[in-house]
């Protein structure tokens, strides 16, 4: 089974301390995501990566960045946070190709910014 | 930009009753679709993947149509039961990344 892990469960950080949230696949996928999921109005695109130190930006990447230095790895990181981005983050691993890459996801990270 | 709409956003049944849970869908460019299902504070499990040169995918009691000239799919879930009370999520994938619809949370009742 493809497992996808997350460093942490919940996070509770400050505003404006800077914030790292790791991502680990154990399928040698070549894709991977992060989304964030809020109430109303669903998962949308962060970031993305199809290989290591290659990123995508998805739909709402301002005040965030990636990293990605080895292939099993997906780091995304807050420079800077703030309260707007109390969210779920979620991870997510598939594939390369577009046909039948299915995508697996992590279990999530609730952040919260006070 | 692709819209993927749920309808319904909640449902509630008695135990033992089909399921039946829609997706649409507005550009049906698509390379395929995939339901997922959401416990609360969790992630997303993966149910199906309905590639787009399929009509239909199966899995146990779990059962998913497409019909993508239509830019539609349906999501089955035969004699369900209260541990099939979730929110389901349908996406599609038409490029390398998947739009989803916001959901529809059922609730079955024992």
């Amino acid at each position: 089974d493809v497992k996808v892990t997350q460093s942490s469960r919940y996070l509770v950080k400050r505003t404006g301390e800077k914030v790292f949230l790791e991502c680990v696949q154990d399928m040698d996928h070549e894709n991977m995501f992060w989304y964030r999921q809020d109430p109303g109005l669903g998962l949308r695109l962060i970031y993305f990566s199809y290989d290591v130190k290659m990123k995508e930006k998805g739909d709402i990447p301002e005040g965030y960045s990636v990293s990605r230095e080895k292939k099993e790895r997906f780091s995304l990181i807050l420079e800077s946070a703030s309260t707007n981005q109390t969210s779920m983050y979620l991870c997510a691993s598939s594939t390369a190709g577009t046909s039948k890459n299915e995508q697996f996801f992590g279990p999530g990270t609730r952040l919260t910014v006070l | 930009k692709q819209e993927v709409t749920q309808i319904p956003a909640a449902l509630s049944v008695p135990e033992g009753e089909n399921l039946v849970l829609n997706c649409s869908f507005t550009d049906s460019a698509i390379y395929n679709l995939q339901w997922f299902r959401q416990d609360p504070g969790k992630g997303l499990t993966s149910l199906l993947l309905i590639q787009s040169s399929q009509r239909e995918q199966t899995s146990g009691r779990l059962n998913a149509s497409l019909d993508k000239s239509s830019g539609r799919s349906t999501l089955y879930i035969a004699a369900s039961q209260p541990g099939d009370s979730a929110t389901y999520l349908c996406a599609v994938n038409d490029d390398y990344k998947l739009s989803f619809g916001a959901g529809t949370t059922v609730t079955v009742r024992a």
